[in-house]
């Protein structure tokens, strides 16, 4: 059965903190990884990896994938009390019975001031 | 047949049509959840169900209702839809909502819904 599991379930910092997010995954014809920020209701795209070891930046934010040991990190540097959310991994796969899109439960981030 | 799958794939109503959005879980799940997916807005949850029970409701419309008569089948009755609904809607499904363990949520196809 496809798998995605992401750690730690929650997480609580200060600002100006550093973290690292982490998804593993088990899935059969990965198509690709994508990284979410739940705020609220609304899911936020973040990123999408298909290849290992190309790291992507955006801001403060940068994750990288791991094809050969099936996971992906997600890091937040120098957090800010807005960067508090629940961060989704989800997995894109080719066909497949059990739907194209498989989500992990999340990483709920808290910063504090 | 295994995992998600949600009927029809398509639907073009009106404004004043009733129709209903089909899913259904081949995987011994016991959570079930609705999902929204606009054009320009990323992937919105409407609904929850868990063990038949309506856990969450995100301020969704009342022209939005659904419905769940067992943990393998949920449905999405639509009523007096407006154009700005059209959307491609998801279901999903896990094995608990509320379960603490790192919990994988599995997508049907959607149904691409166009309001006229």
């Amino acid at each position: 059965e496809d798998k995605v599991v992401q750690s730690p379930l929650s997480l609580v910092v200060h600002e100006g903190d550093t973290v690292t997010l982490n998804c593993s995954y088990e899935v059969t014809n990965f198509r690709s990884l994508l990284w979410y920020k739940q705020e609220k209701k609304a899911p936020t795209f973040l990123f999408m990896l298909t290849s290992s070891g190309i790291e992507k930046k955006s801001g403060r934010l940068s994750s990288i994938l791991d094809k050969k040991e099936l996971f992906s990190i997600l890091n937040i540097t120098a957090t800010q009390t807005g960067d508090s959310a629940i961060y989704l991994c989800a997995l894109k796969v080719y066909g497949g019975s059990q739907g194209n899109l498989i989500f992990g439960k999340g990483t709920k981030l808290s910063v504090k001031p | 047949e295994t995992g998600v799958t949600q009927t029809p794939r398509h639907l073009v109503m009106g404004m004043t049509n009733k129709k209903s959005l089909k899913c259904e879980q081949h995987l011994g799940h016991n959570a079930m959840y609705w999902y929204k997916q606009s054009a320009k807005k990323p992937l919105e949850l409407m609904f929850v169900y868990n063990f038949k029970e309506q856990t969450e409701n995100n301020s969704v419309p009342s022209r939005f209702s659904p419905e769940c008569p067992n943990s393998s089948h949920l449905f999405l009755h639509l009523h007096t839809l407006q154009p700005e609904d059209s959307a491609l809607y998801l279901c999903a499904s896990s094995h608990d909502a509320t379960s603490g363990v790192g919990e994988t949520q599995y997508f049907g196809p959607g149904t691409r819904l166009l309001v006229l």
